[in-house]
């Protein structure tokens, strides 16, 4: 059964750093690229990045981009979201999906429950 | 970036009714790259059709997509009470991916 299971979610202030985890089981890890989608409260899905089978390729929503760096650790089956100079319109659910294959441009087929990311002083 | 524009917002009907979902494009792709997921509250969302027209697995044939170019639409036949949701429609054929703002289906 495909798990995903992410992580490290919480309240942080303007300006902080966050470090999401996305634990995924149940399939070969290293043969599906991965994304990050965010959702903020009663609003709709944004994605906000995405990154290949090997690790080799990434990208990035405008919103994220030179502030968020996506990751992935196909040895612990493990997608990370370092998030750093985070706002007060970064809060938002933070889900994990899988991408039906491995080089992007695919659907996602499998999404994690979420983490809530909260920027607030 | 492609601008994905979903109508109605909210859409109220009854259990047993036809449902239509439009999904319009600010630019013309190809069908292969477009899917829909439904969200229910507190959870997360969940493919329902890829490439267009293609049912995921496990989705009753009830849900229908058709539609090609810059105009895409999600058809349930007859709603069930479980189909009540929120509904997204996305295309995954040019980065950034991008997702239309939803729409609400509720129960009239």
């Amino acid at each position: 059964e495909v798990q995903l299971l992410e992580s490290g979610g919480g309240l942080v202030q303007p300006g902080g750093s966050l470090r999401l985890s996305c634990a995924t089981s149940g399939f070969t890890f290293s043969r599906y690229a991965m994304n990050w989608v965010r959702q903020a409260p009663g609003k709709g899905l944004e994605w906000v990045s995405g990154i290949s089978g090997s690790g080799g390729s990434t990208s990035y929503a405008d919103s994220v981009k030179g502030r968020f760096t996506i990751s992935r650790d196909n040895s612990k089956y493990t997608l990370y979201l370092q998030m750093n100079s985070l706002r007060a319109e970064d809060t938002a659910v933070y889900y994990c999906a899988r991408e039906i294959g491995p080089v992007g441009y695919d659907y996602f087929d499998y999404w994690g429950q979420g983490t809530l990311v909260t920027v607030s002083s | 970036e492609i601008v994905l524009t979903q109508s109605p917002g909210t859409l109220s009907l009854s259990p047993g009714e036809r449902a239509t979902l439009s999904c319009r494009a600010s630019q013309s792709f190809s069908s292969t790259y477009l899917a829909w997921y439904q969200q229910k509250p507190g959870q997360a969302p969940r493919l329902l059709i890829y490439g267009a027209s293609s049912r995921a697995t496990g989705i009753p044939d009830r849900f229908s997509g058709s539609g090609s170019g810059t105009d895409f639409t999600l058809t349930i036949s007859r709603l069930e009470p479980e189909d009540f949701a929120v509904y997204y429609c996305q295309q995954y054929g040019s980065s950034p991916y991008t997702f239309g703002l939803g729409t609400k289906l509720e129960i009239k």
